[in-house]
């Protein structure tokens, strides 16, 4: 069985662009959830979704976003980036609505130039 | 919110020696708290968990430890091998159905032969 899959792997972008970040959870699992880890620091919860809906959100700008689709994917939307947007973006999937049992994905390394 | 402070922040052992790595919470209501294993340009991996009706518990050389009238929790590694050389994070989450992840600032664990 694959694990949490993210994609891309790494990406650079400049100040002000548009980054989508695409998530995999592993097969079975309904939940997705989002986190943000800056260098040196633990993760930052962004989003938790769970059937298709918002379950959760963190204290995070309205310039992210997200979205899960039918197949239980899901992307992560930053718009107007920040230099300080630069850090490991994590996607964890878990069976049910509840926190027990995440899985992290490997992340996705944005930096912003 | 919910605050989750940790301790130490480094921490060096001999090979064969323990380690404790200790966490403190604020919010009553969390409930579950797992500890997370990272190592460099990797994703952190569950290694232990233990949820607010339990003590105590141990998995091999690992053991985490609660106090839920003192909030605090710790995570106990016994003869420590080169291999556990890593950064550790607690994390504490509340109960409910659009739970989160609240991670401390994470242990840089060095065991050395």
């Amino acid at each position: 069985d694959a694990g949490v899959t993210q994609s891309p792997t790494h990406l650079i972008k400049t100040r002000g662009q548009h980054v989508t970040l695409r998530c995999s959870p592993i097969s079975g699992h309904k939940s997705v959830s989002w986190y943000q880890q800056v260098l040196g620091q633990g993760p930052q919860f962004i989003f938790q979704y769970y059937e298709k809906e918002e379950r959760g959100r963190g204290n995070f700008p309205d310039r992210f976003s997200a979205r899960q689709f039918p197949n239980y994917s899901s992307e992560l939307n930053v718009n107007a980036l920040l230099l300080g947007d630069s850090a490991l973006y994590l996607c964890a999937s878990s069976l049910a609505r509840g926190n027990y049992g995440y899985t992290f994905g490997s992340g996705t390394r944005l930096t912003v130039v | 919110g919910e605050n989750v402070e940790q301790h130490p922040s480094t921490l060096s052992v001999q090979e064969g020696d323990s380690a404790v790595i200790k966490c403190t919470y604020s919010d009553s209501a969390s409930n579950y708290f797992p500890w997370y294993k990272q190592e460099l340009g990797k994703r952190p991996q569950l290694i232990i968990d233990i949820r607010s009706n339990v003590g105590e518990k141990k998995d091999q050389r690992i053991a985490v430890t609660l106090n839920k009238t003192a909030k605090h929790f710790s995570l106990h590694i016994t003869e420590t091998q080169p291999e556990d050389s890593a950064v550790y994070f607690c994390a504490a989450s509340p109960a409910g159905t659009a739970s989160k992840l609240t991670f401390g600032t994470g242990t840089r664990l060095q065991v050395t032969l």
